[in-house]
């Protein structure tokens, strides 16, 4: 099952703007972990927010938690060509780091 | 950072015969690695989670007769897709991590059910 959504579903913008997507997630959380896949490969790990943060950078990234709207968002500026793929959040964490993850943004940023 | 190795990257197989997919932890030990499936354009499903040395832990609506996990040692996790069909057909991606941190996952593999 999903823990939630994210949105848009699928951005399309041109290099050198600003992609931000949106994730949505319906319990608790330890933490909210943002992963990049791109195409027919596996995820790779971008920034993890805590739940009692409420903003995080990390180079080009910025993430936003507000845990009370159970919402969170990545930024990604100065957008580039390589940066097309797609982008899910993930609820879970903990010592396992059990894994629920939303549906996906694809974003495609045109050169 | 940690690597997580999964094998084969592709893998063709016939309708009724079983396949067996790798994941290895290269340089960490693992006592817990999860096993996701992936369809096209959508979302990561989880389907289990592999324990070492225990049974592993289904997710609903999972057929663990169909998706054999088996976790021998810190470092390997396997699944095994029994009897497969073409509707088993999928993105099949492992991942492991170090305790309260990210998760590293494997490159995925990508069966194909003929």
């Amino acid at each position: 099952s999903q823990q939630g959504e994210e949105d848009p579903q699928a951005l399309s913008i041109q290099e050198g703007e600003n992609a931000t997507m949106n994730c949505s997630y319906k319990t608790s959380i330890n933490n909210l972990q943002w992963y990049r896949q791109n195409s027919g490969r596996g995820l790779v790990h971008l920034i993890l927010i805590r739940s009692n943060e409420r903003e995080k950078h990390s180079g080009r990234l910025r993430v936003t938690l507000d845990t009370s709207k159970k919402s969170s968002s990545l930024l990604i500026t100065a957008s580039r060509a390589a940066d097309t793929a797609s982008y899910f959040c993930a609820t879970g964490g903990g010592a396992t780091n059990k894994l629920i993850f939303g549906t996906g943004t694809l974003l495609a940023v045109q050169p | 950072g940690a690597v997580v190795s999964q094998h084969p990257s592709r893998v063709i197989c016939k309708s009724g015969t079983s396949v067996k997919i790798e994941c290895r932890s290269l340089d960490f030990q693992a006592t817990t690695m999860f096993w996701y499936r992936q369809f096209p354009k959508q979302s990561l499903m989880l389907m289990a989670t592999s324990n070492e040395g225990s049974k592993a832990t289904y997710e609903q609506g999972v057929e663990k007769d169909k998706f054999l996990i088996n976790h021998a040692s810190l470092t390997l996790s396997t699944l095994t897709v029994t009897s497969a069909h073409p509707e088993d057909s999928s993105f099949y991606i492992c991942s492991a991590s170090l305790q309260y941190t990210e998760a590293f996952f494997g490159q995925g593999t990508r069966l194909t059910v003929v």
